[in-house]
This record gives C-alpha cells, sequence and structure tokens, in this order.
C-alpha cells in the first residue's frame, strides 16, 4: 500500500492552466505509468517509463506530457487543462520481471 | 489490436450465492492475464497473474483460470465484503513497455 502514493489527491483547476501530478514509489521499480479511468472507458494507459528519462507514448497521450529525473518519481503534465481531461488519473509500477503493475490511490482532477 | 471484453458489466449475488466472471481477449501472443479487484474511491488491487492456459491461482473465495481465448474468475460462497468492480487484462509477448490492455470490468455486490 505504502510503496506508492499519488499528489495530489484531489484539484480542481480552471481550463487553460498548467497541472502536474506527481507519483513517488519506494520499491525501486523500473518501469512506471500513467492511467486515466472513465466512466464506459475503463482504464487507459497515457504514457510509461522504462527507466530515468526513457518515456514514450500510451493509447490517449495528446495533451499529456511526463518526465521521470528520478527512480522514485514519475510526473505527469497537462500544458493547458481542459474539461475533457477531467478524470481520475492512476499511477502504476512494475519491475518488468512477472509483469504485473501496482497501482497507486489515485488523483481525482477536475477541469472548469 | 489487443481486445478484452468483460461480462457481465454488472452482478449482483445474494450472499453464499457463487458464480463466475467471464474475461474473454484477443492477443498476438499472451505474456500474461491478469486479475485486480477495484473498490470505490481506490486503485486497483492486484489479485493474479495466468500465463498459460489450463493454469489455475486461487486465494480464499476467488479461484481463476486460463484458457486460449478466456478467462474466468469464480467466486465461491461470496460475502458482503467481496463486493467491488473485477479488472481483467492481458499483456501481448510483442510488448516493449509491458503496457496492459484492460477490459471494462465488472462490478459484483453481493448482499447480506
Amino acid at each position: 500500500d505504502a510503496g506508492i502514493t499519488q499528489s495530489p489527491r484531489h484539484k480542481v483547476t480552471e481550463t487553460g492552466t498548467p497541472v502536474t501530478l506527481r507519483c513517488h514509489q519506494t520499491e525501486n521499480h523500473r518501469y512506471m505509468y500513467w492511467y486515466r479511468q472513465d466512466p464506459g472507458h475503463g482504464l487507459r494507459l497515457i504514457h510509461y517509463s522504462y527507466g530515468v528519462k526513457d518515456t514514450d507514448k500510451g493509447e490517449v497521450s495528446d495533451g499529456y506530457s511526463v518526465s521521470r529525473s528520478k527512480t522514485e518519481d514519475f510526473l505527469l503534465t497537462l500544458e493547458s487543462a481542459t474539461s475533457s481531461q477531467t478524470s481520475v488519473y492512476f499511477c502504476a509500477m512494475g519491475t518488468g520481471v512477472t509483469y504485473e503493475q501496482y497501482f497507486g490511490p489515485g488523483t481525482r482532477l477536475t477541469v472548469t | 489490436e489487443d481486445q478484452v471484453t468483460q461480462s457481465p458489466e454488472a452482478l449482483r449475488l445474494q450472499e453464499g450465492e457463487s458464480s463466475s466472471l467471464n474475461c474473454s481477449y484477443t492477443v498476438s501472443g499472451l505474456r500474461g492475464l491478469f486479475w485486480y479487484r477495484q473498490d470505490p474511491g481506490k486503485g486497483p488491487e492486484f489479485l493474479f497473474t495466468l500465463y498459460s492456459a489450463g493454469e489455475e491461482k486461487e486465494k480464499e473465495r476467488l479461484k481463476a483460470t486460463l484458457t486460449k481465448k478466456e478467462s474466468f474468475l469464480h467466486i465461491t460462497a461470496p460475502k458482503p465484503e467481496d463486493s467491488a468492480t473485477y479488472l481483467c487484462a492481458v499483456l501481448a509477448r510483442n510488448n516493449a513497455g509491458n503496457m496492459l490492455t484492460f477490459g471494462g470490468g465488472t462490478r459484483l455486490m453481493v448482499k447480506p
């Protein structure tokens, strides 16, 4: 449970403002992922990282960027938030050995 | 394109009434199939990984099985605390980033 955390847990922001969500893990896992979860769409991958400074796009990457300067931190940035980015965002981590992913508690983002 | 379909979307059971959830998948070579449990307002919690057809995994009242086209999550004598959304995900063999494709989930409600 405490191996992966997200901050903030809730955020309300206005359209057009930049937003950064943080994911922090203490397990030294190589892989980290950002998902969004929306009713009717399930969990969809935004971006992922396979090491420090190594990132790649997922299924729904438009409007999002990521950075990973340290193994333990993975940041998701919305450069200019839109109402369509209102969602619950989950971070996950994985070893890349047994392939399962472990999820954080989520961030509920509302763009007004 | 990898696809995962879960059925039913929602399932209501009486306490003690056993049943099964279905996860049908289409993937170009399966590396692993994963089951998660998600409680309202929380991140998905990892339950099982199945790697090959014929494999079975058990945990308390839950048993996961795998064939070449689908997986079942059998729930034996469920209790109200088993109420949650159960998610299925697959990992394709040629997936360099170990990216999971998730199904839409089955919402299970167990009434006392």
